[in-house]
């Protein structure tokens, strides 16, 4: 266990529906990111928050948005849900102070469907 | 832009025996850090081993070695005396060092899929 919780395990939506996954970090650490894992696509960067902050972007569609709460748990909004959206979404998180290179620890993910 | 290369999409090997996952990486930094992670059937991605660029020794963690080739840009994943539980996806991962404020984030290769056979 990482200690990084994501809920829900499992959803399945509609094609142009909004889904929101939520992710509280571990004890202590103030960075969240988000990865997108897709069978064609890989493991991929979606967004980075740093004690509320958002520190870093990456290939985010403009459909997806996030946000880091002050209790330091993040969300991360879908909308206008398309099937190629369908992936495991991995929420991570890091105690990532200013001595940077500390592991990254993953959540279980959260398994998207769009049918 | 950092890029990861994990050349062998699948590999595969007996039981108790020593396999070797390569991969390499593109950078023009000077201080990064370097993860493989395994992802077993479970999806659930965990953290093998890492490596600081700046450490001349390779790091090791029981049956998990790398040997890191910093001129070469090549960080590769021994697994000694292989295990049934270990066969899963391996991901090689790149961070850039950065100094104040907030870690960067991880760049991942696109993965070797092992299977471990009894």
């Amino acid at each position: 266990d990482s200690g990084v919780t994501q809920t829900p395990k499992h959803l399945i939506t509609a094609t142009g529906q909004r889904v929101t996954l939520r992710c509280s970090p571990r004890s202590g650490d103030l960075s969240v990111y988000w990865y997108q894992q897709s069978l064609d696509q890989g493991l991929q960067f979606l967004i980075q928050y740093y004690n509320g902050e958002e520190r870093a972007k990456g290939n985010i569609l403009e459909r997806f948005s996030a946000q880091q709460f002050p209790d330091l748990h993040s969300e991360l909004n879908l909308s206008s849900l398309e099937l190629g959206d369908s992936a495991l979404y991995f929420c991570a998180s890091s105690v990532g102070t200013a001595n940077s290179g500390n592991t990254i620890y993953f959540g279980e993910g959260s398994w998207l469907t769009v049918v | 832009a950092q890029t990861v290369t994990q050349s062998q999409p699948e590999m595969s090997v007996q039981e108790a025996e020593t396999v070797t996952l390569s991969c390499t990486y593109d950078t023009s930094e000077n201080n990064y850090y370097l993860f493989w992670y395994k992802q077993p059937p479970s999806r659930q991605m965990i953290l093998v081993i890492r490596q600081e660029a700046y450490k001349q020794q390779n790091a090791t963690e029981n049956r998990f070695s790398v040997n890191f080739q910093k001129a070469a840009k090549s960080f590769s994943l021994k697994i000694s005396d292989s295990q049934l539980g270990d066969t899963a996806m391996y991901f090689c991962a790149f961070m850039k060092h950065k100094n104040g404020g907030s870690q960067g984030n991880l760049i991942f290769g696109k993965g070797t899929k092992l299977s471990v056979k009894p």
